[in-house]
């Protein structure tokens, strides 16, 4: 599975837009990138996935590269109840023999501040 | 809708005891998932359930076991506790197994054992 590298933390002003970078620079082909978030104490929850198209959805979009090495999660217009933990994961789409499982790896902690 | 549900959410077991944790999902999704969760660590996936009636194991499956009792419900039993098996164990469901499904995570069951 392609390994993902996203910085540890990043703040943000609420109302502002937050830009969630990751890299992804060994991706191949038949893999998606994924978009999780964890809000403390809860369980993870999906944002936004996307293979090769920048993708819009209510909650944020997610633009990849032409080249697919990297992406950046957008969120609009953050609130406070955005401060969590962000993850961005790259699945492998390998029908039948795919487990389905998520790799999580230690994300971005984003503080949005009033 | 409830989504994904979860029992109980928190268990306190000495070393030995058993249990078992439920699950349960009201999407009509064909696969589940068990992972847990260990401070400051991602999710690790326990076991899965491909489809109703199939299950196999993920990348932690010992001391564990699992039922898919039926589409709706996939529970995970510890046989006798250890200390190690400490964790937030998270419960999800997606429609299909492929990386194009995402998945849909429960609240969590925050077990420690002493």
């Amino acid at each position: 599975d392609a390994k993902t590298t996203q910085p540890p933390s990043m703040d943000c002003a609420e109302g502002r837009a937050a830009n969630l970078p990751c890299n992804h620079s060994t991706i191949s082909g038949n893999e998606y990138v994924y978009w999780y978030r964890q809000i403390h104490s809860q369980g993870p929850q999906y944002i936004i996935h996307g293979l090769k198209n920048n993708e819009t959805n209510e909650m944020a979009s997610l633009i990849i590269t032409e080249d697919r090495k990297s992406s950046t999660l957008i969120l609009p217009h953050a609130t406070l109840r955005d401060t969590a933990v962000y993850y961005c994961i790259v699945r492998p789409d390998t029908g039948s023999s795919n487990t389905g499982k998520l790799i999580f790896g230690q994300g971005t902690t984003l503080q949005v501040k009033p | 809708n409830a989504g994904v549900t979860q029992t109980p959410k928190f268990q306190v077991l000495k070393t030995g005891q058993s249990m078992t944790l439920q699950c349960a999902q009201d999407m009509n999704h064909n696969s589940m998932y068990w992972y847990r969760q260990d401070p400051g660590m991602g999710l690790r996936l326990i076991y899965y359930s491909a489809s109703e009636g199939t299950t196999d194991k993920g990348e932690v499956p010992n001391g564990y076991n699992v039922s898919r009792l039926n589409k709706r419900e996939f529970s995970l039993r510890l046989e006798s506790a250890a200390p190690s098996q400490t964790s937030v164990y998270f419960c999800a469901s997606s429609e299909g197994q492929g990386a194009y499904y995402e998945q849909y995570f429960g609240p969590g069951t925050r077990l420690t054992v002493t």
